[in-house]
């Protein structure tokens, strides 16, 4: 299974609304990233999890709270979120350390609106 | 720090022509290369990566790229375009293998009839 799954596909939302992004891979991964990637643009880093507690956070809004509740599963909380978040946030994962198979693998991603 | 620059950010070739996308790194450690693949509305899949071995690269859907680090390049080519392979397609590199990738802007593939 070389698989990172996103759930949901697509998302639109509310400015007031709660909503949350999942991740999840079965690789035996210790390394899981949430990405954001606008229109036209390479995918810029939010969060780094490692061994599931949280390594980098990219100065993200608090609007955007991450959690990583197993090895396995990776959320997204989304709480009163801009229309200037709407994008597509991208999941992925990779082994921990250095070496040579250390690629990031990638969710399909879910396609955000905020309306 | 480490960085990868795109040439074009738009690539346009015809059915059946030689594609070249180019990519030139900057790292101050021996880098791990990658080229990915992004069609519309999907996520990012790894085409093939460089990590310190063959200087050749063979990736998958006939794309292959060469490290020369005298050119600190790493060039994505493929003999013959198919409509199939229209995409955005990105460079990354990490240093040394540390598992962040740090991404180009990206290069659009457009492939005519």
């Amino acid at each position: 299974d070389t698989e990172v799954t996103q759930t949901p596909k697509h998302l639109v939302m509310g400015m007031t609304n709660k909503k949350s992004l999942k991740c999840e891979q079965h690789m035996g991964h210790r390394a899981m990233y949430w990405y954001k990637q606008k229109a036209k643009k390479p995918p810029e880093l939010m969060f780094v999890y490692s061994y599931e507690k949280l390594s980098i956070n990219e100065s993200v809004p608090s609007r955007f709270s991450p959690e990583c509740p197993n090895s396995s599963l990776l959320n997204l909380h989304l709480h009163a979120l801009q229309p200037e978040d709407s994008a597509l946030y991208l999941c992925a994962s990779s082994l921990q350390g250095v070496g040579v198979n250390t690629e990031a693998f990638f969710g399909q991603g879910t396609r955000l609106t905020v309306v | 720090a480490q960085s990868v620059t795109q040439l074009g950010s738009h690539v346009s070739v015809s059915e059946g022509a030689l594609v070249l996308l180019r990519c030139n790194y900057s790292s101050s450690v021996p880098p791990y290369l990658f080229w990915y693949v992004q069609y519309p509305n999907q996520g990012l899949q790894l085409l093939l990566k460089y990590t310190s071995a063959a200087t050749l690269v063979k990736g998958i859907n006939g794309f292959e790229a060469e490290f020369k680090k005298s050119e600190t390049s790493f060039h994505l080519t493929k003999p013959s375009a198919h409509m199939s392979d229209a995409a955005e397609y990105f460079c990354a590199v990490s240093p040394g293998g540390s598992y962040i990738p740090t991404f180009g802007r990206g290069t659009s593939l457009i492939v005519h009839p």
